[in-house]
């Protein structure tokens, strides 16, 4: 069974530091992968996704993940958080158009 | 584009009664839907996939006579929570995926808000 696994259910950065969420994922075919981003009473917006080809993806709002087959992880990170990136972060990994999602990691962002 | 919408944002019903949530694509097609619940500070979790003209199908554990979805058209899908309890407060949301296209990304709607008192 395909499954993803966040490490951290929760990180604070200052504002101008480096994000970095990790997500570890069990999949025994290629998967593809996707980050989302949750703000208070919302719905999901994708942040970007990995399907097959480069294994370095840029998203939306400055961030980007890796895919390193080697170590099953998705990472995703982002130079600099500012303050509007606090939220709700989730992984998932998607088998046949359905997606299966991570604990999620909640981004808080000091001044 | 790809915009899905909800309605009703936020709902509170009382305990036995029923309430429908609506979900809609409202620039594109979508033969199929997904209905999602998340408890607080929770994941989300898939309940049921909704394909359009045909039954929807329930993940395990999920009570499809509890919790009823239609899917009438290629744009709205509709989530009926009948006969709701407290323990049926969360927040729902729904997903559509594009029908044509080789993407097939899944769209998310902003969410529903079921409180049962």
């Amino acid at each position: 069974a395909q499954s993803v696994t966040q490490l951290g259910s929760h990180v604070s950065v200052s504002e101008g530091a480096l994000v970095l969420l990790r997500c570890n994922y069990s999949s025994s075919v290629p998967p593809y992968l996707f980050w989302y981003v949750q703000y208070p009473n919302q719905g999901l917006q994708l942040l970007l996704k990995y399907t097959t080809g480069a294994t370095l993806v840029k998203g939306i709002n400055g961030f980007e993940a890796e895919f390193k087959k080697s170590e099953t992880s998705f990472h995703l990170t982002k130079p600099s958080a500012h303050m509007s990136d606090a939220a709700e972060y989730f992984c998932a990994v998607r088998v046949d158009y359905k997606l299966s999602f991570g604990a999620g990691t909640t981004v808080t962002v000091r001044a | 584009g790809a915009v899905v919408s909800q309605h009703p944002s936020r709902v509170i019903c009382k305990s036995g009664t029923s309430v429908k949530i609506e979900c809609r694509s409202l620039d594109f097609q979508a033969t199929t839907m997904f209905w999602y619940r998340q408890f607080p500070k929770q994941s989300l979790m898939l309940m049921a996939t909704s394909n359009e003209g045909s039954k929807a199908t329930y993940e395990q554990g999920v009570e499809k006579d509890k919790f009823l979805i239609n899917h009438a058209s290629l744009t709205l899908s509709t989530l009926t929570v009948t006969s709701a309890h407290p323990e049926d407060s969360s927040f729902y949301i729904c997903s559509a995926r594009i029908s044509s296209g080789g993407a097939k990304e899944q769209y998310f709607g902003p969410g529903t808000r079921l409180t049962v008192t």
